[in-house]
């Protein structure tokens, strides 16, 4: 059973504008999560966490909210650019633990 | 600056033979997993490793083992290589400590025919 979900296996957004990813999750248990950018034949790349202890985590043009209540945390990327057209996974763990549970991906393409 | 590497990045295999995934890092953490990913699916814990020669299952671990044997060092065995493990295999690391952000692999692309 999928405990993080990405409904949005792919968004298109034009260069300069915002993109808005967005990750559901359903254990109340999860308390630290985090987004990863991968590329094509590349692993994936951390981009940014977030505690449950915030709503909100702030990196250059990268910015994640958490709605704890809603089970949902979104990236803002902003402006986007071409060389942020990737696969994005959000992921999430319990106490800081090992295990991590990943989310599906959404790829996006931003447009020059 | 960190490193993970993977032996292979494409492999490609027969039904039933024995298949060896390595996997090195030079940060000396202490966490190493590997993963699976497929379309669809996102990438599942297959094993990971808290410690030398400690190990825990993750969500999807038949089929698969795994070695230990050194800090740096951490092996992916298929005993009987089977199509439904053809599969992008990622291997990653992460500190025992804060930051929890874990660096991963290049990948193996696995292909058993």
């Amino acid at each position: 059973d999928q405990q993080v979900k990405q409904n949005s296996p792919s968004l298109s957004v034009q260069e300069g504008r915002i993109s808005i990813l967005n990750c559901d999750y359903t254990n109340s248990m999860f308390d630290y999560f985090l987004w990863y950018k991968k590329y094509p034949a590349e692993g994936p790349t951390f981009l940014i966490s977030i505690s449950s202890i915030k709503d909100k985590n702030e990196d250059g043009r990268f910015t994640v909210f958490l709605n704890k209540s809603a089970k949902h945390l979104s990236l803002h990327i902003v402006p986007s650019q071409p060389g942020d057209s990737a696969v994005y996974f959000c992921a999430a763990s319990a106490n800081t633990g090992n295990q991590f549970y990943f989310g599906t991906g959404t790829s996006l393409t931003v447009i020059p | 600056d960190v490193k993970v590497t993977q032996s292979s990045r494409y492999l490609v295999k027969r039904t039933g033979e024995k298949v060896f995934l390595e996997c090195v890092q030079d940060m000396d953490h202490e966490n190493m997993f590997w993963y699976r990913q497929d379309p669809g699916l996102g990438l599942r814990l297959i094993y990971f490793s808290y410690d030398v020669k400690m190990k825990e299952k993750g969500d999807i671990p038949e089929g698969y083992s795994v070695s230990r044997e050194k800090k740096e060092r951490f092996s992916l065995i298929l005993e009987s290589a089977s199509t439904n493990q053809t599969s992008m295999y990622l291997c990653a690391t992460k500190r025992r400590d804060p930051p929890y952000e874990q660096y991963f692999g290049p990948g193996t692309r696995l292909t058993v025919t």
